[in-house]
């Protein structure tokens, strides 16, 4: 079955911490993007790659770091310097910048 | 810059009764639509999407969406709720011009009452 993965599904991180989300595609998308979803303010963007070893800054990317060194793979990592991270993260790919994008079921991180 | 408005976080209807939710939009270009629903704790889903073809978007799971320029709206329609279409509903927009980023609105909540 071709969709997204993301893993883990719960992350706990102490004050201080980075730590790393992972998203997989099989879709064979050449575009991925990482969002944050709070309560009652939507998804805003964090991060988006248009190809391999390229990415752009999103709305929100202060405290927040990508890397895309393969096609399916697209890591993202909260930094310490993220003042705010509990949040419910979700990771999306698409074919193009104007196809519809398709979500993975998402990373809930609680700063504890 | 664009962006979208969804009039009503909060939306309840009765099972059976028509659901009509409401997204407004502001682009200076043609834009590309999309409706996603949300369940609790998981992923976005495509509902549907409008990309200037016809302006009648049919959906999954019964729902529909007119594009009307006019109005720079894209409201989402079903003629008959169901208890299972209860979850959280975004509209977006991309408007092909500059970042081609996904702006989404803040979302309504249906809630279906039996």
């Amino acid at each position: 079955d071709g969709g997204i993965t993301q893993s883990p599904k719960y992350l706990f991180r102490k004050e201080g911490q980075n730590v790393t989300l992972s998203c997989e595609q099989n879709l064979n998308h050449d575009a991925m993007y990482w969002y944050r979803q709070d309560p009652g303010q939507g998804l805003r963007l964090i991060y988006y790659s248009q190809i391999v070893n390229d990415f752009q800054k999103g709305d929100i990317a202060e405290g927040y770091s990508v890397s895309r060194e393969k096609k399916e793979s697209f890591p993202l990592t909260v930094t310490s310097a993220q003042k705010n991270p509990t949040a419910f993260y979700l990771c999306a790919s698409s074919l193009d910048r104007v196809a519809e994008q398709f979500f993975g079921p998402g990373t809930r991180l609680t700063v504890l | 810059a664009q962006s979208v408005t969804q009039l009503g976080s909060h939306v309840s209807v009765s099972e059976g009764a028509l659901v009509l939710l409401r997204c407004n939009y502001s682009s200076s270009v043609p834009p590309y639509l999309f409706w996603y629903v949300q369940y609790p704790n998981q992923g976005l889903q495509l509902l549907l999407k409008y990309t200037s073809a016809a302006t009648l978007v049919k959906g999954i799971n019964g729902f529909e969406a007119e594009f009307k320029k006019s109005e720079t709206s894209f409201h989402l329609t079903k003629p008959s709720a169901h208890m299972s279409d209860a979850a959280e509903y975004f509209c977006a927009v991309i408007t092909g011009a500059g970042s081609y980023q996904l702006t989404f609105g803040k979302g309504t909540k249906l809630s279906v009452i039996p």
